[in-house]
């Protein structure tokens, strides 16, 4: 049981450059969010997913783009990569209609932009 | 809106000894909450979780929590610390929609 797999665990780009975060999970839940970590700030919410083919915005979704082919998977993309999206990037999921689930996390994406 | 709020942003304490982390929160609807802990270049398990029902929940590795609803709180606790335990530790609400609200979390650092 893998539970959510975050590809790649590094990645330098330069400023500019685009890139695609690989999010998938094999729980089927149907809920799934990108969160970025920066020190001292928490977590905030990029992007999130109801179910296939659903997406919204969270509090901080300027530079990203997802999306949601399939139940398993919610890749983030980066366009223009820019020196404030250096952070650690979280992809995480829960199931349908339960908001006492808890959350379960990837390992993590630590992108660096230069 | 809801809020979480972690009072402390480090915590230092000597193995052996017992350690709160400080969590307050506001919402003006039923909510749950939870604490997480991230080890180091790892991503976030869950620690436990208050739904409902008694007040005092118990988690995994001998951690526990009381959520007190006339002070807006959920303090986590544990009664005697390891070095093992050294790691960050996230509060986080919920209500009974779909996303959840992390405070900003508390480093645990436990010394020998």
């Amino acid at each position: 049981n893998a539970g959510v797999t975050q590809t790649p665990k590094f990645r330098i780009l330069k400023i500019g450059q685009s890139m695609t975060l690989q999010c998938t999970q094999d729980m089927n839940h149907n809920y799934m969010y990108w969160y970025r970590q920066d020190p001292g700030m928490g977590l905030k919410l990029i992007y999130y997913s109801v179910g296939a083919g659903i997406t919204d915005k969270g509090e901080v979704p300027n530079g990203y783009n997802v999306s949601r082919s399939t139940t398993e998977d919610f890749p983030l993309r980066l366009e223009l990569a820019a020196p404030s999206q250096t952070s650690v990037y979280f992809c995480a999921s829960s199931s349908w209609g339960n908001s006492t689930m808890g959350y379960t996390f990837g390992s993590g994406t630590r992108l660096t932009v230069v | 809106a809801q809020s979480v709020t972690q009072l402390d942003s480090q915590v230092p304490v000597f193995e052996e000894a017992p350690v709160e982390l400080r969590c307050n929160y506001s919402s003006s609807v039923s909510v749950y909450l939870f604490w997480y802990v991230q080890y180091p270049n790892q991503g976030l398990q869950l620690l436990l979780k208050y739904l409902s029902g008694s007040t005092l929940v118990k988690g995994i590795n001998g951690f526990e929590a009381e959520f007190n609803k006339s002070q807006t709180s959920f303090h986590l606790r544990k009664p005697s610390v390891h070095i093992s335990d050294t790691a960050e530790y996230f509060c986080a609400v919920r209500t009974g929609g779909f996303k959840t609200i992390f405070g900003a979390g508390t480093r645990l650092f436990v010394k020998a």
